[in-house]
């Protein structure tokens, strides 16, 4: 068990360009969550995964975000057009989601912190 | 919608005491997960102990248990014989129970910022 891993760990860029970020969860974890979290705040939720499929979405993921989990694993969340307000910390998690509705830890990433010039 | 709230946003304790970390919580659902999460500086966020809202027991784990009170929507972290190593930013989370027709992720607290005075 090598923990969730997350990539890059610090990304710079300037306003008006895209990024990519990917997550790798735990590998038996069938579900998959990103959250931000800005400087002095506790995450937000943006969205999750349950295997391939994008169950949830926040109110917080705007047209511009994007993510993608294409065959159940890594996955992999984009943001278009970069905005100063964007600068933030993106934590991935995983968890194994069971039926009958018990809920598993959720495990999280060490973050990838983004900071838009 | 459900909301935390950790009314204290720094706490500080001498090094072998013990502190408590305050936690509410707002919901009209009857089910659901609690959980206090530990994020040490610079370092990723780790669970530190959780609460299954059906059970009464309060959960503990070593030198960490809680209070909750369900009625009182409570649910307080109790650090016994502080250790520097305690040192980070403390989040309290609510999840739903899992419906199972989708879930909802972690609401969090802005967390309380845990000094460990040596």
């Amino acid at each position: 068990d090598t923990g969730v891993s997350q990539d890059p760990r610090h990304k710079i860029t300037k306003r008006g360009q895209n990024v990519t970020f990917r997550c790798d969860p735990i590998s038996e974890h069938n579900r998959l969550y990103w959250y931000r979290q800005t400087l002095g705040q506790g995450p937000e939720f943006l969205t999750y995964f349950q295997n391939e499929a994008q169950l949830e979405k926040s109110r917080l993921l705007s047209d511009r975000f994007s993510a993608e989990r294409p065959k159940g694993s890594f996955s992999t969340l984009e943001i278009q057009r970069t905005e100063q307000g964007d600068s933030a910390m993106y934590l991935c998690a995983s968890s194994l989601g069971r039926t009958g509705g018990y809920q598993e830890t959720q495990y999280f990433g060490p973050g990838t912190r983004l900071l838009v010039l | 919608a459900q909301t935390v709230t950790q009314s204290q946003p720094e706490m500080s304790v001498q090094e072998a005491e013990t502190v408590t970390l305050s936690c509410t919580y707002d919901t009209s659902e009857s089910d659901y997960y609690l959980f206090w999460y530990k994020q040490p500086p610079s370092r990723q966020m780790i669970l530190v102990i959780r609460q299954e809202a059906y059970k009464q027991q309060n959960a503990t784990e070593n030198r960490f248990s809680v209070n909750f009170q369900k009625a009182a929507k409570s649910f307080s972290l109790k650090i016994s014989d502080s250790q520097l190593g305690d040192a980070a930013m403390y989040f309290c989370a609510y999840r739903s129970r899992d419906s199972g027709g989708g879930a909802d992720g972690l609401t969090f607290g802005k967390g309380t910022h845990l000094i460990i005075q040596p």
